[in-house]
C-alpha cells in the first residue's frame, strides 16, 4: 500500500523560500506523476505542479517564476520549493499521486511578519 | 491561464440525485482534458473519486459516475448519503498545466 509523508516548515516571514518534502513508501517512483496541490484558508483547491518519474516538470503559470519540484528517486522522495512567499501562500499543502488516490497528511504553511 | 468553473453550491435530498458540472473558458470540456473529480470533508485531505472523464476508483461509491454533458464534465450522484455533504473540485488538463474549478458545496439536506 502506497503512503505519503510530508515535511516542512510551517512558518515562514515573507520573501522565504518555502520548502517541503515528500517521501513515497510501498511503491516506485516508475511511471507515474507526483504533484504538489495547496489550499488557501477560505478558498478551493490549487493544483500547484507535478514533476514525471523521468524527472520533466508542470507547473501552474502563476506560480511558475517561483516553483521548483525535484525529485530524488533514491530516496524515493519529492520536494516543493517556493521562493519569495508572501501571505497569499499561506495554505495547506499537499503532496500526491492524486491518479492513484495517494495523498499526504497536508502541512500548513503560514506567512506572517 | 484558463478558468474552471463549478456550481458554487448544490443542495440535493438524501436518497435524491444531482449532477455538478464542471466548464471550461477555453471551450468545451472533451476526454482530451482528462477530467478528475475529488471530494474533500472538513479537516481531511483530498480523495480521488473520478479520474479521465469516467473512471472510478475501487472505493469509489457505485452511486458517483463521471461523463461529458453538454460541453462540460459531469459529477452525477444518484441516491445522495448524508455522508455526501462535502466539497467537490473538478480538475482539468491544459497542455501540461492543471487548473481546479473553484469547487462546489453539497450539502445533502
Amino acid at each position: 500500500q502506497v503512503q505519503l509523508q510530508q515535511w516542512g516548515a510551517g512558518l515562514l516571514k515573507p520573501s522565504e523560500t518555502l520548502s517541503l518534502t515528500c517521501a513515497v513508501y510501498g511503491g516506485s517512483f516508475s511511471g507515474y506523476y507526483w504533484s504538489w496541490i495547496r489550499r488557501p484558508p477560505g478558498k478551493g483547491l490549487e493544483w500547484i505542479g507535478e514533476i514525471s518519474h523521468s524527472g520533466s516538470t508542470y507547473y501552474s503559470p502563476s506560480l511558475k517564476s517561483r516553483v521548483t519540484i525535484s525529485l530524488d528517486t533514491s530516496k524515493n522522495q519529492f520536494s516543493l520549493k517556493l521562493s519569495s512567499v508572501t501571505a497569499a501562500d499561506t495554505a495547506i499543502y499537499y503532496c500526491a499521486r492524486y491518479g492513484g488516490d495517494y495523498w499526504g497528511q497536508g502541512t500548513l504553511v503560514t506567512v506572517s511578519s | 491561464q484558463a478558468v474552471v468553473t463549478q456550481e458554487p453550491s448544490l443542495t440535493v435530498s438524501p436518497g435524491g440525485s444531482v449532477t455538478l458540472t464542471c466548464g471550461s473558458s477555453t471551450g468545451a470540456v472533451t476526454s482530451g482534458h482528462y477530467p478528475y473529480w475529488f471530494r474533500q470533508k472538513p479537516g481531511q485531505a483530498p480523495r480521488t473519486l473520478i479520474y479521465d472523464t469516467t473512471n472510478k476508483h475501487s472505493w469509489t461509491p457505485a452511486r458517483f459516475s463521471g461523463s461529458l454533458l453538454g460541453g462540460k464534465a459531469a459529477l452525477t450522484l444518484s441516491g445522495a448519503q448524508p455522508e455526501d455533504e462535502a466539497e467537490y473540485y473538478c480538475l482539468l488538463f491544459y497542455s501540461g498545466a492543471r487548473v481546479f474549478g473553484g469547487g462546489t458545496k453539497l450539502t445533502v439536506l
